[in-house]
């Protein structure tokens, strides 16, 4: 079945910004629509936002002016840019396939937004 | 757009039956048919249990169950088992935008 990895830094400084890749395996990202989520500590899911495999993009709008998500179908792999990124950023990233549902997630990646 | 309404905590003895609610609005819960149920147990990622209201996925046992009325939308978990204690998060499309929201989250304790 689908797999999907997330991959970046764990740790990123105040006002730096935030790159992650997902990376699916035993799939195609074509033609899927992709999400990303994040957990804070201790606390619930948020919905970051979603690309299609075309490249057509829709984010949250609390966050929308610091995303920049991307799709590369060579690679089999989709992206998030975080920018200006606060304490407040800090929490499990996870990459997922789908947006009116998700059914398959990453293993999620813990990021620590600390100088 | 806000989160989703769910009661923080919920329980019930094995055998037993507990129902989660997840309430939203006309612009989102009652307005679209595209609610889904996650289950998330401690440091472990999300995993689908429901869609598109009442639909469950291959795998799922048949013990979960989803409904929706008006603007709330329903997860009844028959016959609990110690291993349904977690955290489930319903989610819905708010229409808006494209905009996409999750509830609070309950946390079901099998007692």
């Amino acid at each position: 079945q689908v797999q999907l990895q997330e991959s970046g830094p764990g740790l990123v400084k105040p006002s730096e910004t935030l790159s992650l890749t997902c990376t699916v395996s035993r799939g195609s990202v074509s033609p899927y629509y992709w999400s990303w989520i994040r957990q804070p500590p201790g606390k619930g899911l948020e919905w970051i936002g979603y690309i299609y495999y075309t490249g057509t993009t829709n984010y949250n709008p609390s966050l929308k002016s610091r995303i920049t998500m991307s799709v590369d179908t060579s690679k089999n792999q989709f992206s998030l840019k975080l920018t200006s990124v606060a304490a407040a950023d800090t929490a499990v990233y996870y990459c997922g396939r789908g947006v009116t549902h998700i059914d398959y997630w990453g293993q999620g990646i813990q990021v620590t937004v600390s100088s | 757009q806000s989160a989703l309404t769910q009661p923080p905590s919920a329980s019930g003895s094995p055998g037993q039956s507990v129902t989660i609610s997840c309430t939203g609005t006309s612009s989102d819960v009652g307005g679209y048919n595209y609610v889904s149920w996650y289950q998330q147990h401690p440091d472990k990622a999300p995993k689908l249990m429901i869609y598109e209201v009442y639909k469950r996925p291959s795998g799922v046992p048949d013990r979960f169950s989803g409904s929706k009325s008006g603007n709330t939308a329903s997860l009844t978990v028959s016959g609990l088992q110690p291993e349904d204690e977690a955290d489930y998060y319903c989610y819905s499309y708010a229409g808006s935008n494209n905009f996409y929201a999750f509830g609070t989250g309950t946390k079901v304790t099998v007692l």
